[in-house]
């Protein structure tokens, strides 16, 4: 079965730290890679959103993700977190369907 | 603010009542989708409309019975819920289905069931 897997459940972080969270998804074909973010009592945004060409995706924010074809992953980085990056972080592959993975819980500290 | 609108935002109901879920989007997306979400979870698939049709029911019991009467509305008719089935249900819509572009989400009706 397809699936998307978050290895970190939950990060915890000073203002100004860098940020990594890590996606891997199991598909062999072409997929379409996209990070939403639910922010505390909102609904869920768009990030940033790869389907094809440079493998290093700006979004807003500040916020951007690499495709490693090779690896099967869409990491999410940002060079220096704020407070108000504090959410939940979904990673979701899109082929036939889309697959959210468990996603990511975000606190920073101020 | 999102561009897909959903009504109730909260909803409260037993187990014995109907009651419906409204989602709208005026953006011309010819694919909408509704997804539940438990607390701490990520969203799960329930079903897909793409160009009025169903075209994906991942398997939800009948309690639960979609409805898309044009391209703009989306319903989720509810009767006979279990609490069990207390959650955030989502609305979202996309450009075309197959998901090969965005998703866009509604705010989300959040439904307790009694």
């Amino acid at each position: 079965a397809q699936s998307v897997s978050q290895h970190n459940h939950h990060v915890i972080l000073s203002e100004a730290a860098s940020l990594e969270l890590g996606c891997n998804y199991s598909y062999g074909g072409t997929v379409n890679l996209f990070w939403y973010v639910q922010y505390p009592g909102q609904h869920l945004q768009l990030l940033l959103k790869y389907f094809s060409g440079d493998p290093l995706v700006k979004g807003i924010k500040g916020f951007e993700a690499e495709f490693i074809k090779s690896k099967f992953s869409f990491n999410l980085r940002k060079p220096s977190v704020q407070w108000s990056d504090t959410a939940e972080y979904f990673c979701a592959v899109g082929f036939n369907k889309f697959y959210f993975g468990s996603g990511t819980k975000l606190n920073v500290k101020p | 603010d999102t561009e897909v609108t959903q009504t109730p935002k909260h909803l409260v109901m037993g187990m014995t009542n109907k009651k419906s879920l409204k989602c709208e989007q005026h953006m011309g997306h010819r694919a909408m989708y509704w997804y539940k979400q438990k607390a701490k979870k990520p969203p799960e698939l329930m079903f897909v409309y793409s160009y009025e049709k169903l075209s994906i029911n991942e398997s939800v019991p009948s309690r639960f019975s979609p409805e898309c009467p044009n391209s703009s509305l989306l319903n989720l008719h509810l009767h006979a819920l279990q609490p069990e089935d207390s959650a955030l249900y989502l609305c979202a819509s996309s450009r075309s289905g197959g998901a090969f572009g965005e998703l866009f989400f509604g705010e989300g009706s959040r439904l307790t069931v009694l």
